[in-house]
């Protein structure tokens, strides 16, 4: 069973960057995974695929300033230049053993 | 441009039954595996079932099945999740999600369809 883990918080600078990381179970490092995005309000957005390879694809519309990036079972995303509307909650998804998996999200405020 | 957009939501007493329906355009709908997914207040997203582009294979979490039913009409472009024996905590928005063709990844997502058990 593929277990996805997510630091609950997260802060940083309006105009700074920051990396968020989802961390595969023991023995999954091959999986690629997808990051969404929550908004207040609002239902969830995908914002890429992330391989195990680092190489990423970004949904429709999204800014290059959502970057991915991966190291053995973590997998990160990166926002640079913060924007007050990237304050979300941000969750990591896979499809494993016929079983859809979510992290637990990370909520992330933008000071 | 896809779109997804869920309907059927509402108060229901627990006990109940309700039929979420979320109609997609803009793709080929017979092609690609529909979910649904939810996520109670305060929660985070947790998934509870996909089908395949046929119909024909079908996949359930542990907290939908034998409650829920997924099911699909490609004539119509719509996937449906019946849902039954309804409890407080099934209390949600939910959410229907399109896969692309990786087949692991949410690609699409609509804005939700609230339901409510409670008497």
């Amino acid at each position: 069973q593929v277990v996805l883990t997510q630091s609950p918080s997260a802060s940083a600078s309006l105009g700074a960057s920051v990396k968020l990381t989802c961390t595969l179970s023991s023995g999954h490092r091959s999986y690629s995974i997808a990051w969404h995005q929550v908004q207040p309000q609002r239902g969830p957005r995908f914002l890429m695929k992330l391989n195990s390879d680092g190489s990423h694809s970004r949904g429709d519309g999204i800014p290059d300033r959502f970057s991915g990036a991966s190291s053995g079972t973590e997998r990160y995303l990166t926002i640079s230049n913060l924007q007050s509307e990237d304050e979300a909650d941000y969750y990591c998804q896979t499809w494993a053993t016929n079983t859809g998996v979510f992290g637990g999200g990370t909520k992330l405020t933008v000071l | 441009e896809a779109q997804l957009l869920e309907s059927g939501g509402g108060l229901v007493q627990p006990g109940g039954s309700l039929t979420l329906s979320c109609a997609a355009s803009g793709f080929t709908f017979k092609s690609y595996a529909m979910a649904w997914v939810r996520q109670a207040p305060g929660k985070g997203l947790e998934w509870l079932s996909r089908i395949s582009g046929s119909g024909g294979s079908t996949f359930y979490a542990d907290s939908a099945q034998g409650r829920f039913t997924i099911s699909r009409d490609n004539s119509n472009n719509t996937v449906f999740l019946q849902m039954t024996s309804l409890r407080a905590e099934d209390t949600a928005v939910y959410y229907c999600a399109k896969f692309g063709i990786s087949a692991y990844a949410m690609e699409v997502w609509g804005q939700g369809s609230t339901v409510t058990v409670s008497s």
